[in-house]
Parts: structure tokens; sequence; C-alpha cells
């Protein structure tokens, strides 16, 4: 079976400073790991995907995320947040025969100007 | 850009009352899911759909759920008497393959409020 923790509930960093958001999974199989965005009365928006190429995993809007097998952790981070980045933001495992996609419980990411 | 289109965006139900939720995939995916999100809570997965019938479920959904693809483009969510636990945002999602490493695209959701 797997899981997914995200660390924090809400984060507040000011404009223009870095931004991690942390995230660890448990998995029994090899599994892809997704970061999405919800942005207030939107859909999930998928920012970045790791499917066991690449470790460091860019995505959209100046994201990036690091896999790191031996942490078990596929932590977020952007070097300079914007106001625009303020949202919801979700890790998420898929991995094993039953593919279930399992979600995280999210992370209020607030910009303070 | 293609995207997952859901409808209504909110719905208000009296409890008992039977709800049927819209989604609109992506033309080409072939694989279909709903997603719940009761109110400070995690996103939780309901149901996959692959091929006319369901894939898997989880233990929400339970026979007070169904879900069906009327005419090959709709894809919908029915609650055939809602309790007031049921109030949750519902998510559409559909993807290309079923494969672990294909991302899902999502709907904007439904709020879904049962009073």
């Amino acid at each position: 079976a797997q899981s997914v923790t995200q660390l924090d509930s809400h984060v507040s960093v000011s404009e223009g400073t870095p931004v991690l958001l942390r995230c660890n999974y448990s998995s029994s199989y090899s599994p892809s790991l997704f970061w999405y965005v919800q942005h207030p009365n939107k859909g999930l928006q998928l920012l970045l995907k790791y499917t066991s190429a690449a470790t460091l995993v860019k995505g959209i809007n100046g994201f990036e995320a690091e896999f790191k097998k031996s942490e078990t952790s596929f932590h977020l981070t952007k070097p300079s947040a914007h106001m625009s980045d303020a949202a919801e933001y979700f890790c998420v495992v898929s991995a094993g025969r039953d593919d279930k996609i399992i979600f995280g419980k999210g992370t209020r990411l607030h910009i303070l100007p | 850009e293609p995207e997952v289109t859901q409808t209504p965006s909110h719905q208000v139900t009296q409890m008992g009352q039977e709800v049927i939720l819209r989604c609109v995939p992506i033309s080409n995916h072939l694989y279909f899911y709903w997603y719940r999100q009761i109110l400070g809570q995690k996103v939780e997965f309901l149901v996959s759909f692959y091929n006319n019938e369901i894939s898997e479920k989880s233990e929400i959904f339970d026979d007070q759920f169904s879900v069906e693809r009327p005419d090959g483009s709709n894809f919908t969510l029915k609650i055939r008497s809602t309790k007031l636990e049921d109030s949750a945002m519902y998510f559409c999602a559909s993807s290309l393959t079923g494969a672990t490493n294909t991302e899902a695209f999502f709907g904007q959701g439904t709020r879904l409020t049962v009073v």
C-alpha cells in the first residue's frame, strides 16, 4: 500500500523568497509522484511529475521537485515566490498493482507582500 | 488546451434526494475517475472507470453511488439518496491510460451541499 504525507498544512513566505513544500511518501513499489496545484474555484492542475527518469523534475511556473529515494521525499521548491503562487498544493503518489492515485492532505501556500 | 469540464459548479440538494454530477472528460482519454474532498479533509478516491465498467472503487463508493458513461462523452456520478455527509467537492478526472506514470487531468469540481 502507498501513502503520502504533507508535513505542513500551511506555509507562509514573503514575495520574492524561496518556497519549500514538503512531501514524504511510502510505497511498496516504485512510485510515480506528482504535484498538483488548486487555485480558488479552479480544478486541480498538474505542476510536475516524477516517473523514474531524472530525479530532479522541473515543472510549470518555475517550480521543481527532487525525488530522494533514501529519504522517501519529493519536496516542491521554487527560488522566488510570486503572489500568484498562493494556492493549495497537493502531493500525489501512484504506485503498485492497484494504481490508485493517493493524495496528500494538501498545503496551503500564503504569499506575503 | 483540452480540459475536463464539470457541471454544475454548485449543487444544493435536500437530504434523501437523488443528485447527478456531470463531467465531460478529455475526448481521447480512456480512463475516468471520481474523487471527493470533504471540507478540510483529504482528496479521496471514489471510483475509476474503463471500457464501460468500474475498474476499481473505494469503500466510500457504496450502493448509494453509481457511475455511467451514457453517451460516449459524458461521465456521470449519481448519488441515489443523499446524506448530510455527502456534502463535499467532487472532482472528475480522466487520463489517457491507466498506467501509474500517466497524470490525470482534473475538472474544476462540483461543490455539493446537502441540507
